[in-house]
């Protein structure tokens, strides 16, 4: 069974930084790209990052370009978000999702999902 | 990357049907035959309905049903039951490794 847990969400102050972290089981994490998408309050679902499978190719959503990281540590099975100059409207569930295909650099939309962890930012 | 346009919100009455609306563009929706649904309590996971546009994972219900026109893919819930009421979202794989949602449809049973 395919299990994604989020960890690393809080609070913390408008231009700090959050690490998240997500813990998979269940499937042979380095053959699979994964994403990061956040649920903001009152706004719907949205795409944040990409990463391939060996963690060479990464890719962002224009709004959180430059201030978003995302990595990998395969030895690990362990996916990474890192955020810096965080601003209020990044305040949101951060879900990590695995494409529903292998292969490693295949970017379908997910069929699983993590029940995500809270960053709220905020003075 | 502009969010797939779904209605705010959609109610029915148990064992009527519905049908929510997912429409984008030419770039995302219209171009890839990668249109997932997916129906989310808050708080847990995203469970994933419909994938492909039409097709469902093993161990989905049958009255959940998806199509597609041009830019804009629907879902059908069909023999509505209480426990459909959540939000549904719909996603679109969006060219260049990216994806892109919709912002999401409450469904109401009343």
């Amino acid at each position: 069974e395919v299990q994604l847990l989020e960890s690393g969400g809080g609070l913390v102050q408008p231009g700090g930084s959050l690490r998240l972290s997500c813990a998979a089981s269940g499937f042979t994490f380095s053959t699979y790209a994964m994403f990061w998408v956040r649920l903001a309050p009152g706004r719907g679902l949205e795409w944040v990052s990409s990463i391939s499978g060996t963690g060479g190719n990464t890719y962002y959503a224009d709004s959180v370009k430059g201030r978003f990281t995302i990595s990998r540590d395969n030895s690990k099975n362990t996916l990474y978000l890192q955020m810096n100059s965080l601003r209020a409207g990044d305040t949101a569930a951060y879900h990590c999702a695995k494409p529903h295909c292998g292969g490693g650099d295949c970017y379908r939309p997910p069929d699983n999902w993590g029940q995500g962890t809270l960053v709220t930012v905020s003075s | 990357q502009s969010a797939l346009t779904q209605p705010a919100s959609v109610s029915g009455s148990p064992g009527q049907s519905i049908t929510i609306s997912c429409t984008g563009t030419s770039s995302d929706v219209g171009s890839y035959n990668l249109v997932s649904w997916y129906q989310h309590h808050p708080g847990k996971a995203p469970k994933l309905i419909i994938f492909e546009g039409i097709k469902w994972p093993s161990g989905v219900s049958n009255r959940f049903s998806g199509s597609k026109s041009g830019n804009t893919a629907s879902l059908t819930i069909s023999g509505l039951q209480a426990e459909d009421e959540a939000d549904y979202y719909c996603c679109s794989y969006a060219g260049s490794s990216t994806l892109v949602f919709g912002g999401g449809t409450k469904l109401t049973v009343l």
